[in-house]
């Protein structure tokens, strides 16, 4: 079974762009959380997927966004970005019935904003 | 809502030597507890975890952890540390009535020939 996969690895924007991230969830797996891991810091929550609607939010603002299609993958949209937005965002796919925080990673998308 | 504190920032230990890290967590209902491993430029991978029942669980790699619900504690331990155990640890708290799992801010362990 194929993991869990994000795209892009590393990816550098400027303040003020709009950036997208994407991923593909595992087989078998329909809800996708996102978390965003700041140098030296645990990973935050910033929201859930599931069958395509939001299933809770974390502390991030509406610039925050994203949506799940219907195969399970998933895009994090951020507009607006900040220099604090620089960190490495996660992808983590669940299969129904998993308990929360049972979920299978990604590798991450490493953003830099300047 | 749920919190996580990893009171050790960066521990070295010797190849061979037991290795204890240690998580306090702060949640009013019974939580559910996990360790996580980060090895540098990857994702997270899931050690073990703690729902309900036995309070020493084992889990992959030759980690165990213990749920202790006086001290609000659930420390890993491995009985002797391999090199390529170096890698950065997060213990993670959850609730059963949301998805919005905390993390600890991690410990890094580095393990000595």
């Amino acid at each position: 079974e194929t993991g869990v996969t994000q795209s892009p690895t590393h990816l550098i924007k400027t303040r003020g762009q709009q950036v997208t991230l994407r991923c593909s969830s595992q087989s078998g797996h329909n809800t996708v959380s996102w978390y965003q891991q700041a140098l030296g810091q645990g990973p935050q929550f910033i929201f859930q997927y599931y069958r395509e609607e939001e299933n809770g939010r974390g502390n991030f603002p509406p610039r925050f966004s994203g949506l799940q299609f219907p195969n399970y993958s998933s895009e994090l949209n951020v507009n607006a970005l900040e220099l604090d937005d620089s960190a490495l965002y996660l992808c983590a796919s669940s299969s129904p019935g998993t308990p929360v925080g049972g979920y299978t990673f990604g590798s991450g998308t490493r953003l830099t904003v300047v | 809502a749920q919190s996580v504190t990893q009171p050790d920032i960066h521990i070295t230990v010797s190849e061979g030597a037991s290795l204890e890290l240690r998580c306090n967590y702060s949640y009013g209902a019974t939580p559910y507890l996990f360790w996580y491993v980060q090895s540098p430029g990857q994702g997270l991978q899931l050690l073990l975890k703690y729902f309900s029942g036995d309070t020493l669980v084992q889990g992959i790699k030759g980690f165990e952890a213990e749920f202790k619900r006086s001290q609000s504690s659930f420390n890993l331990r491995k009985p002797s540390v391999h090199w390529s155990d170096a890698a950065e640890y997060f213990c993670a708290v959850g609730a059963s009535n949301n998805n919005d799992m905390r993390f600890g801010a991690g410990t890094r362990l580095t393990v000595k020939p």
